[in-house]
């Protein structure tokens, strides 16, 4: 069945330093991919997606590209601040009408 | 527009007690999801419908949960009776066309069953 693995956490960060949360998967066919991410309190919000091989999705600085060859989606964002200490979610979507989360990677930037 | 809304945000009650979390989609969207989340297991989708219908409800634990979806702007996820195990935050979505349209979140009900 379709899978996601992603980067343990947590993962602690100075401000304005580089950040890349690993995201691979398992699927048959061409899913969609997405990143979600979960601020303290809340629901989880679409941050970017991907719908077919070497797209890229970006939004708020964030940016992931859609690797078909390595099957991986990895989250990137060059400049992080604390305003970005948040859950992250890694998720796909086989054309089906459910997603496939992974486990969250808990991102902590601090001052 | 409004988002998805839940109530309540919190819920504390004795183990044995019924419970209902009640979720609004979006206007529009035809699908409804409920997701537990918990520190042990994570995200987990417990139940998806679709145009009011249910779908899927694989991930539902066990009978003691039950999902309903009278109308297009209206769903329940009822536990009766609860246990201390099903102290987790429930999330509701929903989304339009299936997955390939992002679902939309809900704050979320924090329960707490003592």
């Amino acid at each position: 069945g379709d899978s996601v693995t992603q980067m343990e956490g947590p993962v602690t960060l100075s401000e304005e330093a580089c950040l890349t949360i690993n995201c691979t998967y398992t699927a048959t066919g061409y899913p969609s991919l997405f990143w979600y991410v979960q601020y303290p309190g809340e629901g989880l919000q679409l941050l970017l997606k991907a719908t077919k091989a070497d797209d890229k999705g970006s939004n708020k600085g964030f940016e992931a590209t859609y690797r078909k060859e390595t099957t991986s989606f990895h989250l990137e964002k060059g400049s992080v601040q604390v305003s970005d200490s948040a859950v992250y979610f890694c998720a796909l979507s086989d054309g089906g009408s459910r997603l496939t989360f992974g486990e969250g990677t808990q991102l902590t930037v601090n001052p | 527009d409004a988002g998805v809304i839940q109530s309540p945000r919190h819920e504390v009650t004795e183990m044995g007690q019924e419970v209902t979390l009640r979720c609004k989609p979006i206007s529009g969207h035809d699908y409804l999801f409920w997701y537990r989340q918990t520190m042990m297991r994570g995200l987990e989708l417990l139940i998806y419908f679709n145009n009011n219908v249910p779908i899927d409800d694989s991930g539902m634990p066990e009978d003691r949960f039950s999902a309903k979806m009278p109308n297009a702007s209206f769903s329940t996820l009822k536990i009766q009776p609860s246990e201390p195990r099903d102290s987790a935050v429930y999330f509701c979505a929903s989304s339009l066309a299936g997955v390939r349209g992002p679902q939309h979140f809900g704050d979320g009900t924090r329960l707490s069953i003592l």
